[in-house]
């Protein structure tokens, strides 16, 4: 079946700290992969995706998502956490038919 | 663009009663959807629409959850009647529909059934 893997229900670290959240899939072809962040009481906002192509993808607010084929994963980075990151953070796989499934979701503490 | 409008913002109902959600998506967008996100847990699709046309609508519990998306444009989403496990935040997202799969989302209706 297909499906979304998130296997940090939560990550805590410091401020200025670099960051990783895991994701992966299982699907028998490659899917669109997204990373979205979700602030308390506010909807989903789309950090980065990718489609095809060169595996590192740029988003917005500095952050970055490498896809590993042989892994089927497409994990979120940043170099450098602030504050304000603080957040739950979904990864998702468009698997063709209009369908977006997410995964279960990634909360991110950020201490000072 | 003015973004995917939702309202209620929250609801507090008692189980048994009837409840609906309203949302107007992107202007232009043919796909919309409907998910429902369990505290602790990622969004679940509840209903897919393309234009007015039902899409994906497996994972809706049809003998109490109704939508409709009438002239292909805004959509209402209906519990009747509700039980205690409907509390969730209801999300509403659209898509251009062209492939280019990037949701937009509303800022969803939490609510609470008691």
């Amino acid at each position: 079946a297909q499906s979304v893997t998130q296997p940090d229900i939560h990550i805590t670290v410091s401020e200025g700290a670099s960051l990783e959240l895991r994701c992966n899939y299982s699907y028998g072809a490659t899917p669109y992969l997204f990373w979205y962040v979700q602030s308390p009481g506010q909807g989903l906002q789309l950090l980065l995706k990718y489609f095809s192509g060169d595996t590192l993808v740029q988003g917005i607010k500095g952050f970055e998502a490498e896809f590993k084929r042989s892994q089927s994963s497409f994990n979120l980075r940043k170099p450098s956490v602030h504050w304000s990151d603080a957040a739950e953070y979904f990864c998702a796989a468009y698997t063709g038919g209009f369908k977006t499934i997410f995964g279960a979701g990634t909360r991110l503490f950020v201490k000072a | 663009e003015a973004g995917v409008a939702q309202s209620p913002r929250y609801k507090i109902i008692e189980k048994r009663q009837s409840v609906a959600f309203w949302c107007n998506p992107i202007s232009g967008h043919a796909t919309l959807y409907w998910y429902q996100q369990i505290l602790g847990q990622g969004p679940k699709l509840l209903i897919q629409f393309q234009n007015n046309g039902v899409v994906d609508d497996s994972q809706l519990p049809k003998d109490r959850f109704s939508a409709e998306r009438l002239k292909g444009v805004d959509s209402t989403l209906k519990i009747q009647p509700a039980k205690l496990e409907d509390s969730a935040v209801y999300l509403c997202a659209s898509s251009r529909g062209d492939g280019n799969e990037k949701l937009f989302f509303g800022s969803g209706t939490q609510l609470s059934v008691l």
